[in-house]
């Protein structure tokens, strides 16, 4: 049973434009999102969060938005570069995430292209 | 700050042979975790310590898995025998105390089991 999803394996966008990578949930337990950056052949780096208490978290390009109700977040990058091609893993969190039993999505393969 | 290494970044075995990886957290870090990353999946959780001792190791197969982590520092993950189906990257992560946030990930090592 996948508690977290992330139904598009794949996003192409043009140098410049708005990424959206969308991530469902389907656990009301979770209080806690975070998104995570991977590079080929490196570990996933940590790249923005948001508490269950707020509905959206921006820091410089990146901004993330959760909908509770629906049970959904989603990042948006603007404006897209081309160093931010990479994958990006959608994780959820019991207990404001002071817990690390982070549950993770497949992924989202974003190609950014100039 | 060095980050978390992880050795070796590849390895070939055959099934049924056992494997060892070595992670080495950042200093100081107390929480270490191991994790599974299968091909096309996210990140799996399979164990997590805090100090030298066992918080969560759930979703571990015991029959054939295990770890240590002496002295709370340096851990190690074996796998005896191997299966086909453990072919995966395993990525250790550690962090200050338990919160998700404040993961750094390793690079991995790329395990193949033929």
């Amino acid at each position: 049973d996948q508690q977290v999803k992330q139904n598009s394996p794949s996003l192409s966008v043009q140098e410049g434009r708005i990424s959206i990578l969308n991530c469902d949930y389907t656990n009301s337990m979770f209080d806690y999102f975070l998104w995570y950056k991977k590079y080929p052949a490196e570990g996933p780096t940590f790249l923005i969060s948001i508490s269950s208490i707020k509905d959206k978290n921006e820091d410089g390009r990146f901004t993330v938005f959760l909908n509770k109700s629906a049970k959904h977040l989603s990042l948006h990058i603007v404006p897209s570069q081309p160093g931010d091609s990479a994958v990006y893993f959608c994780a959820a969190s019991r207990y404001g995430g002071s817990q690390g039993n982070l549950i993770f999505g497949k992924g989202t393969k974003l190609s950014v292209k100039p | 700050e060095a980050g978390v290494a992880q050795s070796p970044r590849y390895k070939i075995i055959e099934k049924r042979q056992s494997v060892a990886f070595w992670c080495n957290p950042i200093s100081g870090h107390a929480t270490l975790y191991w994790y599974q990353q299968i091909l096309g999946q996210g990140p799996k959780l399979l164990i997590q310590f805090q100090n030298n001792g066992v918080v969560d190791d759930s979703q571990l197969p015991k029959d054939r898995f295990s770890a240590e982590r002496l002295k709370g520092v340096d851990s190690t993950l074996k796998i005896q025998p191997a299966k086909l189906e453990d072919s995966a990257v395993y990525l250790c992560a550690s962090s200050l105390t338990g919160e998700g946030y404040g993961y750094t990930f390793g690079s991995g090592t790329r395990l193949t089991v033929v």
